[in-house]
């Protein structure tokens, strides 16, 4: 079985700051990873997926994540952020043989002038 | 314009009604997913169809059902026997169910209220 844990529930945080949301995954498998953003009462867009190849993956809105095999995380980060990154993010697993999406619990961003 | 349409955006029902969520999808895609979004809990799969007239359980499909008659129609039931109905609902589509590397596309959600 797969399983994502989202360190963090709630992340405040200033306009033009750097943040990290942290995301650690377990799996006897090796596996792909996602990272989404939903916005209040909307549905849930794809900020960046890492299948294969380069560890530092670039997604859209200038987010960046890098998997870790051997700490199994795949942390995102932004250099700076702004007011309009306030949402909620999520990270999700799946395993690299057929198999479902296993999300995390989600973490909640807020950009504070 | 391509995408995923869920109706409606938000659902009022009495408890021991069944209520049917609507999920259609223009994208061409071949399989389609139903979520359940809870405060602090993530996303739970409920249920997903990687072809038509094909369907599969997902991890807390008790009190639900679908069907998958039409390939951009992925309709859920939540029947009385749910015992906690209340939640958002997200349908999402992917080019094809069997490749783990494809995006899910997510709709805007249908946010369902049962008094």
């Amino acid at each position: 079985a797969q399983s994502v844990t989202q360190l963090d529930s709630q992340v405040p945080v200033f306009e033009e700051a750097p943040v990290e949301l942290r995301c650690n995954y377990s799996s006897s498998v090796s596996v792909y990873l996602f990272w989404y953003v939903q916005y209040p009462n909307q549905g849930l867009q794809l900020l960046l997926k890492y299948l294969s190849g380069s560890t530092l993956v670039k997604g859209i809105n200038g987010f960046e994540a890098e998997f870790n095999k051997s700490q199994t995380s795949f942390h995102l980060r932004k250099p700076s952020v702004h007011i309009s990154d306030t949402a909620e993010y999520f990270c999700a697993v799946t395993r690299t043989s057929y198999g479902k999406l296993t999300f995390g619990q989600g973490t909640i961003l807020t950009v504070h002038p | 314009d391509g995408g995923i349409t869920q109706s409606p955006k938000y659902l009022f029902r009495k408890e021991g009604q069944n209520v049917t969520l609507s999920c259609e999808q223009n994208l061409n895609h071949d399989a389609m997913y139903w979520y359940r979004q809870d405060p602090g809990q993530g996303l739970r799969l409920i249920y997903y169809s990687q072809i038509v007239n094909d369907f599969q359980k997902g991890d807390i499909a008790e009190g639900y059902s679908v069907s998958r008659e039409k390939k951009e129609s992925f309709p859920l039931t939540v029947t009385s026997a749910q015992k906690n109905p209340t939640a958002f609902y997200l349908c999402a589509s992917s080019v094809a169910g069997t490749a783990n590397t494809d995006t899910q596309y997510f709709g805007p959600g249908t946010r369902l209220t049962v008094l």
